[in-house]
């Protein structure tokens, strides 16, 4: 089975540009949320999908982000216009439905760098 | 709200040896706990959780972890350290359901490991 993949790698932007994140999570997994790691920072929550639902987003820091789930299936986040402090490891995880009593299990991370 | 503190940001030790990292949580009930480590390059990796029952939790590569309710703690612990293990270890505790925050995951800054030849 497949594990949760992200895309891309990494991505270096200038500051002003957009740059769309993509995660693919585990086949079956209703829930999809969204990390982010800022350098010299603990790992914190942006978002929460349940299928295609937002179902908190409270971590999302402005409006410069705008995360979508297509049919419940691949999620992806856009950064527009990105900031210098945009710059971190965004990760994705998925987990099975079972209201806070889950595992996630995380993607490989993005690394984006915005110069 | 909830925190995840892991006051040690390294920690260098000698393979073979015990390693113990510490992890100090703040929640309202009983906490959904959980540690997963990031090798380089690599996401993150569980390593064990906590839901309930056992307080003593066993975990993949031979890790294990406590969880203490009445110092607030999910120290995890391993009795002998391979170089492999060098890595950066994350506790977190998950949202019980209840409200609309339910799963999400409040990590601590991270321990980094190395191991001494």
């Amino acid at each position: 089975e497949a594990g949760v993949t992200q895309f891309p790698s990494h991505s270096v932007i200038e500051k002003g540009q957009t740059v769309t994140l993509r995660c693919d999570p585990i086949s079956g997994h209703d829930n999809l949320y969204w990390y982010r790691r800022v350098m010299g920072k603990e790992i914190k929550f942006l978002l929460h999908f349940v299928k295609e639902s937002k179902q908190d987003e409270s971590g999302m820091p402005n409006n410069r982000f705008l995360a979508e789930r297509t049919g419940g299936t691949y999620s992806t986040l856009k950064v527009q216009p990105a900031e210098l402090e945009d710059s971190g490891v965004y990760f994705c995880a998925s987990s099975q439905a079972h209201r806070g009593r889950e595992t996630q299990y995380f993607g490989p991370g993005t690394r984006l760098l915005v110069l | 709200a909830q925190s995840v503190t892991q006051p040690d940001i390294h920690i260098t030790v000698s393979e073979g040896a015990s390693l113990e990292l510490r992890c100090n949580y703040s929640y309202g009930a009983t906490p959904y706990l959980f540690w997963y480590v990031q090798s380089p390059g690599q996401g993150l990796q569980l390593l064990l959780k906590y839901f309930s029952g056992d307080t003593l939790v066993q975990g993949i590569k031979g890790f294990e972890a406590e969880f203490k309710r009445s110092q607030s703690s999910f120290n995890l612990r391993k009795p002998s350290v391979h170089w492999s293990d060098a890595a950066e270890y994350f506790c977190a505790v998950g949202a019980r359901a209840g409200g609309t925050s339910y799963g999400k995951l409040t990590f601590g800054q991270g321990t980094i490991l190395t191991v001494h030849p």
